[in-house]
């Protein structure tokens, strides 16, 4: 049964980098099926995707955060990975990892994010 | 850039009642929709994919429809473990969630 775990410290000052990292048991990292992906909830309000890396290490990233996120992928520890520089309080929220699924058929093509990650809170402050 | 919108906000239910939520995108997204359900303190659990198919788990009192730009999620009979917020999520050039429906005691 595939797991993801993340990890990383609880608390972030302003205007420093934000360093997250997500760790893939029970299956692969380099499956071709797969992408896989950050979202994160800040409290009480909705879901944000933040972006998502492929095994080659392809990315793509939510244009509102994209000048300030790097996604990478480490396949030999099984891990990716989420910076995000020049945090502010707006940053402050729960940060899930999740394998984004690919599914195509009939030329229609089909993504869906399972399963997650437990998520960690990160609160920025000083 | 699509929106999506999901509603009520707040959907008040009795156990053993029927739940409707709804979805709406923007703009069309074929049937490329995915519905989870998430508890306080917890990560959300994917429960529909592909507008309609249940996922793996996934009681049958639970049932997803539409394609295009209009999707609804049913729960057929409220259970007291389906008092949640609810969540779509489409995937046209990258993912992108609704605003979620509560789903509370009556």
């Amino acid at each position: 049964q595939l797991q993801l775990q993340e990890s990383g410290p609880g608390l972030v000052k302003p205007s420093e980098t934000l360093s997250l990292t997500c760790t893939v048991s029970g299956g692969s990292i380099s499956s071709s099926s797969y992408y896989w992906g950050w979202i994160r909830q800040p409290p009480g309000k909705g879901l944000e995707w933040i972006g998502s890396i492929y095994y080659s290490g392809s990315t793509y990233y939510n244009p509102s955060l994209k000048s300030r996120v790097t996604i990478s992928v480490d396949t030999s520890k099984n891990q990716f990975s989420l910076k995000l520089r020049s945090v502010t309080a707006a940053d402050t929220a729960v940060y899930y990892c999740a394998r984004l699924m690919l599914y195509c058929t009939n030329g229609v093509c089909y993504n869906w994010f399972d399963p997650w990650g437990q998520g960690t809170l990160v609160t920025v402050s000083s | 850039e699509i929106v999506m919108t999901q509603s009520p906000a707040t959907l008040s239910v009795s156990p053993g009642e029927r739940a409707t939520l709804s979805c709406r995108a923007s703009q069309s997204v074929s049937s490329n929709l995915a519905w989870y359900q998430q508890k306080p303190g917890q990560a959300p659990r994917l429960l529909i994919y592909g507008a309609s198919t249940r996922a793996t788990g996934i009681p049958a009192r639970f049932s997803g429809s539409g394609s295009g730009t209009e999707f609804t999620l049913t729960i057929s009979s409220l259970q007291s473990e389906d008092f949640a917020v609810y969540y779509c999520q489409q995937y046209n050039n990258w993912p992108l969630f609704g605003g979620g429906t509560k789903v509370e005691i009556k």
